[in-house]
């Protein structure tokens, strides 16, 4: 089967920088995606990498290794409204559908 | 550029009453379609995915079904409902199984 585990929660400090890891199990994947949810909104696309390596949109990056079964998220010069859950999900891979898997969420606090 | 839409935006049933919820997707052709359910503090759980008019297929046996009668058009039914579908119901989109999929802005059901 496909797993992903990020941590839970996360605190940083307006203007800092911070990473959220997301460590994944599968037999075969298309793409790892972010998604930013805040409460009671819906989940909104942030960045996806279907290949190994630094993806850069504004202040987020996400970053994938394969051969690690790893990725990240980054986030620069934090604002109060990056408040919100940050979740990976892995594109489906041979034989599937293109279904999202999705990790738990990742809850990040932004303090001033 | 493209837009998913789904309506109602939040609604309250009783047990045992029908239920239809549905997405439209403009600005593309030949989507791929996906239902998902969101418990509250949880990831989200894929239901039903579509690749094409009348092509439907289930992920998790349930009080659900959904039906795709035109091609930008995704409708979530149920014959009665029950206290468990309660939950936060998104539609999203991906132009192939291969890429990442957007969201829509989410229905919240309440069964009472």
């Amino acid at each position: 089967g496909q797993s992903l585990e990020q941590p839970s929660e996360v605190t940083a400090v307006e203007g800092a920088i911070v990473q959220i890891n997301c460590t994944y199990q599968t037999s075969g994947f298309y793409g790892l995606s972010w998604y930013q949810q805040h409460d009671g909104g819906a989940p909104t696309f942030l960045s996806y990498n279907a290949l190994d390596g630094l993806e850069e949109t504004g202040r987020f990056s996400s970053f994938l290794s394969r051969s690690d079964s790893y990725g990240y998220l980054l986030l620069q010069e934090l604002q109060m409204k990056d408040s919100a859950s940050y979740f990976c999900a892995l594109t489906g891979g041979s034989g599937n559908t293109g279904k999202l898997i999705f990790g738990q969420g990742t809850t990040l606090q932004v303090k001033p | 550029s493209q837009t998913i839409h789904q309506w109602p935006a939040t609604l309250v049933q009783p047990v045992g009453s029908p239920l239809s919820l549905e997405c439209t997707v403009e600005g593309t052709s030949n989507p791929n379609l996906y239902w998902y359910r969101q418990a509250a503090g949880r990831g989200l759980q894929l239901l039903f995915y579509s690749v094409g008019i009348g092509q439907i297929s289930s992920e998790v046996p349930q009080n659900l079904s959904a039906s795709r009668p035109q091609d930008r058009q995704f409708i979530l039914s149920s014959k009665k409902l029950l206290l468990s579908d309660s939950g936060f119901y998104l539609c999203a989109w991906s132009a192939s199984r291969r890429e990442t999929q957007y969201f829509g802005p989410g229905t919240r059901l309440l069964v009472l």
